[in-house]
């Protein structure tokens, strides 16, 4: 397995417009986070799903965001009416849950830049 | 909810040893973590310690926890240029829970 993907990696896009970014975990990985990282700022947890069912959101996920795993596989995060205070770096996390592994692994991010 | 906080730069000479601090609020945190992350890469896992253990030693990586003070350090031993980066102390309440991140130290190794 190659780790965890994301698509795309940098994303340019006006503001009000609509934006979909993908990640595909670790294939056996039943456990899929969202973070976002703005400049100089440690990651901060948006949401989470094991398998297909989202367990926590964060109050950082406003309205316009959402977040599905419709097959607990790869997940998509939609950011409707972008803003320009949503320009960040867009992070995907993988693990198992129950198990005695502890790590989440992260995917290279999507960078997203709202004009 | 967990807030975590450290210093922000660190600048030490290659051959040296590096200690970045961290500390954290939440005491029910049960996993504790060091991230690195290099320019235009991902994050990665450095090491973690369980909140029932004082120390752990990985090669060169010493992490020290004081659990009292809800304090944590890494001591990275004979600091090279390749390990400039920077560095994000972590936590969460279980294994699978979402992370909590400090704003990370920026580490530069003077050769």
């Amino acid at each position: 397995d190659t780790g965890v993907s994301q698509n795309p990696r940098h994303k340019i896009t006006k503001r009000g417009q609509n934006v979909t970014f993908r990640c595909d975990p670790i294939s056996e990985h039943n456990r899929l986070y969202w973070y976002r990282q703005t400049l100089g700022q440690g990651p901060e947890f948006l949401t989470y799903f094991q398998n297909e069912a989202q367990l926590e959101k964060s109050r950082l996920l406003s309205d316009r965001f959402s977040a599905e795993r419709p097959k607990g596989s790869f997940s998509t995060l939609e950011i409707q009416r972008t803003e320009q205070g949503d320009s960040a770096m867009y992070l995907c996390a993988s693990s198992l849950s129950g198990g005695i592994a502890y790590e989440q692994y992260f995917g290279p991010g999507t960078r997203l830049t709202v004009t | 909810g967990e807030d975590v906080e450290q210093s922000l730069f660190l600048s030490v000479r290659e051959g040296d040893s590096s200690v970045i601090n961290c500390t954290y609020t939440d005491s029910s945190s049960t996993y504790l973590y060091w991230y690195k992350q290099e320019p235009g890469a991902g994050l990665q896992l450095l090491t973690y310690i369980f909140s029932n253990m004082d120390m752990k030693q990985d090669q060169r990586l010493t992490v020290l926890l004081n659990k009292k003070d809800k304090h944590l350090s890494l001591r990275i031993a004979d600091t090279q240029t390749g390990d400039s980066a920077i560095y994000f102390c972590a936590a969460s309440e279980t294994s699978y829970d979402k992370v909590i991140f400090g704003p990370g130290t920026s580490l530069s190794v003077i050769p």
